[in-house]
């Protein structure tokens, strides 16, 4: 089956620097993606990762070690607005059907 | 716009009854799911849809059902069976050979029964 960890809570300060990690374990392997969730709003797509290595938009990067079968989600210049709860995800395509799995959920409280 | 919604946005019932959530895109994605969020916890998938007419049980789909009559309209029915109802509930589609595991979510809607 797939399992994915990570943390429940992380807690910055405002322009710090903050890394989400989350290690997986997956019975076949079609990428890393994560999530950024606001309270009480929808999931919305950050970033994908299907190589190793690091990729970088903005101020989010995420990197991948398929080997560790680990990967992080990197928050640069943190704002007040990046207060949310951040969840990565592995693609399942058991039985010949295409999902996702989630992990539970990292909730970063960025502080003044 | 594209974009997926969900009504209503909250929803109230009473325990023992049916209730049906409504999920619509107009993305054109062939692929439609439905997942229930608890209060400080993760996704958990309830039922997909890869194609019309067609449709496969999540982790968690006792007391649910749903239909899939249409390409762009998923809706699911919370039954009486189901022991714990309150919850978020979030609808998301995505193509079906999504590169980038990207699904897009509609807004959820909050079920409470009383």
């Amino acid at each position: 089956g797939q399992s994915l960890e990570q943390p429940s809570e992380v807690t910055a300060v405002e322009g710090a620097i903050v890394q989400i990690n989350c290690t997986y374990q997956t019975s076949g392997f079609y990428g890393l993606s994560w999530y950024q969730q606001h309270d009480g709003g929808a999931p919305t797509f950050l970033s994908y990762n299907a190589l190793d290595g690091l990729e970088e938009t903005g101020r989010f990067s995420s990197f991948l070690s398929r080997s560790d079968s680990y990967g992080y989600l990197l928050l640069q210049e943190l704002q007040m607005k990046d207060s949310a709860s951040y969840f990565c995800a592995v693609r399942d395509r058991s039985g010949g059907y295409n999902k996702l799995i989630f992990g539970a959920g990292t909730r970063l409280a960025v502080h003044p | 716009d594209g974009g997926i919604t969900q009504s209503p946005k909250y929803l109230f019932r009473k325990e023992g009854q049916n209730v049906t959530l409504s999920c619509e895109q107009n993305l054109n994605h062939d692929a439609m799911y439905w997942y229930r969020q608890d209060p400080g916890q993760g996704l958990r998938l309830i039922y997909y849809s890869q194609i019309v007419n067609d449709f496969q049980k999540g982790d968690i789909a006792e007391g649910y059902s749903v239909s899939r009559e249409k390409k762009e309209s998923f809706p699911l029915t919370v039954t009486s069976a189901q022991k714990n109802p309150t919850a978020f509930y979030l609808c998301a589609s995505s193509l079906r050979e999504s590169s980038y595991n990207e699904q897009f979510f509609g807004p959820g809607t909050r079920l409470t029964v009383l």
